[in-house]
């Protein structure tokens, strides 16, 4: 129940292409969902983040849509760029316990590759 | 510069070895964590220190032994690992706090053991 299920696993798209990421959860105790991009030899970096009080976030060329009774979540990516390639995570927090700091669960990550 | 820092970036060491494992935060966060990265897998937090207290340890061996000295450091020690504890450890911080705060990650250490 506290997985977090991400697919595709690999994902091929051609410059100036959609990509769409896409993410499933159990849990509705969570209550924060993050995207981290991570590029070789780096750690990951927060790119974007939404609650489950909308159902849309949008920060430049990406954007996030959630689908709280699907319990589900997606990134797009619009207009792919050979620089956007890289390894995205989603996540998903568990607010409380004993600790009182947001424990992320993450998916398996999806690499990405755009092509020029 | 990710506000992070982790050091060494590689380590390569025999099973019988003692190395530890740095991270130091210049971000003024309170919350410090150790992820371990395995190819094709999820990252797996390890454990949790706020204001310097664990409160999370996520049943991981106990050759793998934390210290969080104060906020900004925390370190990560060594001994008698197995060659799948061969990954990528990452360092995070965050400040705590209401609503959940995003965690900031350095570039981690990749680890080979021998």
């Amino acid at each position: 129940q506290q997985q977090v299920k991400q697919s595709p696993q690999s994902l091929i798209v051609q410059k100036g292409g959609i990509s769409i990421i896409n993410c499933a959860y159990e849990n509705t105790a969570f209550d924060y969902f993050p995207w981290y991009q991570q590029f070789p030899g780096k750690g990951p970096a927060l790119l974007i983040a939404i609650r489950p009080d909308v159902s849309e976030k949008k920060e430049g060329r990406f954007t996030i849509s959630f689908n709280k009774s699907a319990k589900q979540f997606s990134l797009h990516i619009m207009d792919s760029q050979p620089g956007d390639s890289a390894t995205y995570f989603c996540a998903a927090s568990v607010w409380g316990g004993s600790s009182n700091t947001g424990k992320l669960i993450f998916g398996q990550g999806t690499t990405l590759q755009v092509k020029p | 510069e990710t506000g992070v820092t982790q050091t060494p970036r590689h380590l390569v060491m025999g099973m019988t070895n003692k190395k530890s494992l740095k991270c130091e935060q210049h971000l003024g966060h309170n919350a410090m964590y150790w992820y371990k990265q395995s190819a094709k897998k999820p990252l797996e937090l390890m454990f949790v220190y706020n204001f310097k207290e664990q409160t999370e340890n996520n049943s991981v061996p106990s050759r793998f032994s934390p210290e969080c000295p104060n906020s900004s450091h925390l370190f990560l020690h060594l001994h008698t690992l197995q060659p799948e504890d061969s990954a990528l450890y990452l360092c995070a911080s965050s400040t705590q706090g209401s609503g959940n705060q995003p965690q900031h990650f350095g570039d981690g250490t990749r680890l080979s053991i021998l």
